[in-house]
């Protein structure tokens, strides 16, 4: 399974766009890029999946270069509430377990 | 509304006893995953299930149990095996070939 890093802690200010990379040097072929979102004390939220390329959805934008070792998740003019942990996700859609890192905490300040 | 459930949210044992964790979805989907995290730590896997009557172990097994008789029901039970108990339990859910997974709310667990 391909291991990702990513930043343990982030600081934003509201209304700033916030990069958070995650590298995953040994992605296989099939492999996609999930990101999710976690808040206290509740369950991880789906946020963005992404093969190649570039990936937009209402929430955020996800970045991925040509050779996929790494991976840029987007969140424009994030507010209080996105103040949370996001963790990237490398693997198969076929794969038979979800494996999660440390994440990233995202504090973003008033 | 479909959905995942846990439940309890809170649930409070005494050291040396077994519990079970409920865990139930209407999703209609095949896999369902049970993760174990611990204060400012991410998640760590404790058993999937890719179908029903089938699961397998992940990454910390040893001192739960699970089972998967109805498609929709993946009960955790935490042994009196397990050395430290007390943790916050997340049960999700995911169509086979997706790697989006639906999460629970979450059980507290705490084993005094």
């Amino acid at each position: 399974l391909a291991k990702t890093t990513q930043p343990i802690s982030m600081d934003s200010y509201e209304g700033q766009e916030v990069n958070i990379t995650c590298s995953h040097n040994n992605i296989a072929t099939n492999d996609y890029i999930t990101w999710y979102q976690q808040f206290p004390s509740q369950g991880p939220r789906f946020i963005i999946q992404g093969y190649k390329t570039k990936v937009t959805n209402e929430v955020a934008s996800l970045f991925i270069p040509a050779d996929r070792k790494s991976s840029t998740l987007s969140l424009p003019r994030v507010s209080l509430s996105d103040t949370a942990v996001y963790y990237c996700l490398v693997g198969d859609t076929g794969r038979r377990a979800l494996t999660f890192g440390s994440g990233t905490r995202l504090q973003v300040q008033p | 509304d479909g959905g995942i459930t846990q439940s309890p949210k809170y649930l409070f044992r005494k050291e040396g006893q077994n519990v079970t964790l409920s865990c139930e979805q209407n999703l209609n989907h095949d896999a369902m995953y049970w993760y174990r995290q611990d204060p400012g730590q991410g998640l760590r896997l404790i058993y999937y299930s890719q179908i029903v009557n089938d699961f397998q172990k992940g990454d910390i097994a040893e001192g739960y149990s699970v089972s998967r008789e109805k498609k929709e029901s993946f009960p955790l039970t935490v042994t009196s095996a397990q050395k430290n108990p007390t943790a916050f339990y997340l049960c999700a859910s995911s169509i086979e070939d997706n790697t989006e997974a639906f999460f629970g709310q979450g059980t507290r667990l705490t084993v005094v």
